[in-house]
């Protein structure tokens, strides 16, 4: 099975803050890779798949990069908004995987 | 716009079995473009995956639950349901039906989730 390891797993930030969060792959994943915004109470939600395509109607503030095992989503300019926790999901022969969640907090 | 609801019992005796479908609406179920999944996210906890079906294929599994896992496809009723046997209190999560994008292995549609709690 393949293992998604996502850092940190907590991050305080300011509204404004350039934020980085990683997610690395126990072996390759080529980019099969997304990235989830949840709030509490409710399902999460796609915003990059492929690890760098932005999904429909998701704020341009919002990029994924990576390849291979190790991928990060980067949020440009945190807005209120975005104060979440943020998962990473991976897919390998019809087998899916997510990280242990990244929340990221109010500084 | 397609739609996905889980229907079933919120409570669950353990040993038994949970039951969950998931309605699809607004769309065919019957689409090459999509696999249909159930997560889980127990309280408090992260998201973990429990397996996924094509319309018309073998369904995938998570290794760790495949043993008490099923999950099966209605293309009639438009509808797909989870079966997990010899539950325990570890089971207890919110449940979520989910659509994977084929083309990306992305999950692009969820369900609003049933917290299923088990329990004597």
């Amino acid at each position: 099975d393949i293992q998604m390891t996502q850092s940190p797993s907590t991050l305080s930030a300011s509204v404004g803050d350039r934020v980085t969060i990683t997610c690395r792959a126990s072996q390759s994943i080529s980019n099969w890779l997304a990235w989830y915004q949840q709030k509490p109470g409710k399902a999460p939600k796609l915003l990059i798949y492929k690890a760098s395509y932005l999904e429909s109607g998701v704020p341009s503030r919002f990029s994924g990069s990576g390849s291979g095992t190790e991928f990060t989503l980067t949020i440009s300019s945190l807005q209120p908004d975005d104060f979440a926790t943020y998962y990473c999901q991976q897919y390998n022969s019809y087998s899916w995987t997510f990280g242990q969640g990244t929340k990221v907090e109010i500084k | 716009q397609m739609q996905l609801q889980e229907s079933g019992p919120g409570l669950v005796k353990p040993s038994e079995t949970l039951s969950l479908t998931c309605i699809v609406s607004g769309g065919s179920i019957r689409s090459s473009s999509y696999y249909w999944g159930w997560i889980r996210q127990p309280p408090g906890k992260g998201l973990e995956w429990i397996g996924s079906i094509f319309y018309s294929g073998r369904p995938y599994y998570n290794p760790s639950l495949k043993s008490r896992v099923t999950i099966s496809v209605d293309t009639s009723k438009n509808q797909f349901s989870l079966n997990l046997s010899s539950v325990t209190a570890a089971d207890t999560a919110v449940y979520y039906c989910a659509r994977h994008l084929t083309a990306a292995a992305a999950i692009d549609s969820w369900g609003q989730g049933t917290l299923v709690t088990v329990s004597s």
